[in-house]
């Protein structure tokens, strides 16, 4: 099976504009999970999606969105960029998200904010 | 609300040594316990994880973990260590009512030899 891809890779943008990350989960996974990974405040939970809702959330302002597709695809959107939002997101995806199964996850794409 | 406290940022280490590396957590409800491992440019990988039961558990490439109720520790192990065990290791905790997992900030393993 393919793992979790993660579209882009890397990513420059300005203060100011907007971004949208896409999330691949593995194949008949139907969580998916959004991390934000930076020097500063290390691994931080964004949100979790499990068709196509949202299930839970973590503790970022509102300029962080996300949504799922049928195809338990999944984007995470951050508007109004902002320098700190400079980091290493990060998607997982398990079978139906319970904590005791296993989280799979991407490489990531790093985002810079100019 | 969760909190994970891993107690060294960086571990250097010689080649074929043992390792441990620490981490402690508090939590005001059950949580379930897991170690990642993060190779450089990389997802995380999941090491091992505690669920219930027996305290002691076994995950890949060697490592083990002992889940310490009383002292709230999670301790990773690994007996002989290799140059590939390189890495940036996590300690994470998850509440059982939902799935709000908690990283620690990570200890960086370094193998030399």
């Amino acid at each position: 099976k393919a793992g979790v891809t993660q579209t882009p890779r890397y990513l420059i943008k300005t203060r100011g504009q907007q971004v949208t990350l896409s999330c691949s989960p593995i194949s008949g996974h139907r969580s998916v999970s959004w991390y934000q990974q930076t020097p500063g405040q290390g691994l931080q939970f964004l949100f979790e999606y499990f068709s196509e809702t949202q299930r839970n959330k973590g503790n970022f302002p509102g300029r962080f969105s996300g949504r799922q597709f049928s195809n338990s695809r999944s984007e995470m959107n951050v508007s109004t960029l902002e320098l700190g939002d400079s980091a290493l997101y990060l998607c997982a995806s398990s079978l139906a998200g319970g904590q005791r199964e296993t989280q799979y996850f991407g490489p990531g794409t790093r985002l810079l904010v100019l | 609300a969760q909190s994970v406290t891993q107690l060294d940022s960086q571990v250097p280490v010689f080649e074929e040594a043992p390792v441990e590396l620490r981490c402690n957590y508090s939590s005001s409800v059950s949580v379930y316990l897991f170690w990642y491992v993060q190779y450089p440019n990389q997802g995380l990988q999941l090491l091992l994880k505690y669920l219930s039961g027996s305290t002691l558990v076994k995950g890949i490439n060697g490592f083990e973990a002992e889940f310490n109720k009383s002292q709230t520790s999670f301790h990773l192990r690994k007996p002989s260590v290799h140059i590939s065990d390189t890495a940036e290791y996590f300690c994470a905790v998850s509440p059982y009512n939902n799935n709000d997992m908690r990283f620690g900030a990570g200890t960086r393993l370094t193998v030399k030899p």
